[in-house]
């Protein structure tokens, strides 16, 4: 059974930084892209980026250049996001995803989400 | 970007009824390649969101066939032929033919009249 389990929620104060995990199973993990998505509010969706497991290669999202990083441990499986100088505009859940890059370009699989608070 | 605007925001249905949800680009979604990179998902309360359809209008490993997709060029629909609770949530039309940005509309909230 394919899953991507994510770390558990997150209080964080304004200017900390925080990282988020995303642990695969099921699947090859270096095939397949990882993606991470934001969503403020119970809102839309926002794309922030992905990285390929394979080499580490990383696209991002215009807007969160600089405030998101992506990694990734091939040998446990686990994808990760570090968030840094947070505002309270980062208060969001945030979800990793795997996309099926080269055929469907669809993020067939999700994390749980982990809430991510940013509050003094 | 590629603007995606999903109407209505909100759809009312009684339980057995058709419910149809539309999904429109900014920018023709046909990419060079050929193929239309738009995709389905519902997002229940409380839960992540689960694909349901793919690349227009081909369903995801286990959603029911009474979920159909179509549409073409900047203009798709989501079909639920017979409406069961089970199917009540958000739903989100995606498009990521223009990368190396996804986006993905609004959403459309399907609820119970």
């Amino acid at each position: 059974e394919i899953q991507l389990q994510q770390s558990g929620p997150e209080l964080v104060k304004p200017g900390a930084s925080v990282k988020v995990s995303c642990k695969a199973s099921g699947y090859s993990f270096t095939d397949y892209n990882m993606y991470w998505v934001k969503q403020s509010h119970g809102k839309s969706l926002e794309w922030i980026g992905y990285i390929d497991p394979y080499n580490g290669g990383t696209s991002y999202n215009q807007k969160f250049k600089g405030k998101a990083t992506l990694t990734v441990d091939k040998s446990s499986s686990t994808a990760f996001m570090h968030l840094n100088s947070l505002t309270s505009e980062d208060s969001a859940v945030y979800y990793c995803a795997r996309s099926e890059d080269g055929y469907s370009y669809a993020m067939d699989y999700w994390g749980q989400g982990t809430s991510v608070t940013v509050s003094s | 970007d590629v603007v995606m605007t999903q109407t209505p925001l909100s759809l009312p249905v009684s339980l057995g009824d058709q419910a149809s949800i539309s999904c429109r680009s900014s920018q023709s979604l046909v990419h060079s390649n050929g193929n239309t990179y738009l995709h389905w998902y519902l997002q229940k309360p409380g839960q992540s969101p689960k694909l349901l359809i793919y690349k227009v209008s081909n369903r995801f490993s286990g959603v029911p066939d009474r979920f159909s997709g179509s549409g073409s060029g900047t203009d798709f629909t989501l079909k639920i032929s017979r409406v069961e609770a089970e199917d009540l949530g958000v739903y989100f039309c995606s498009q990521s033919t223009h990368v190396p940005t996804w986006t993905f509309g609004g959403g459309t909230k399907l609820e119970i009249k």
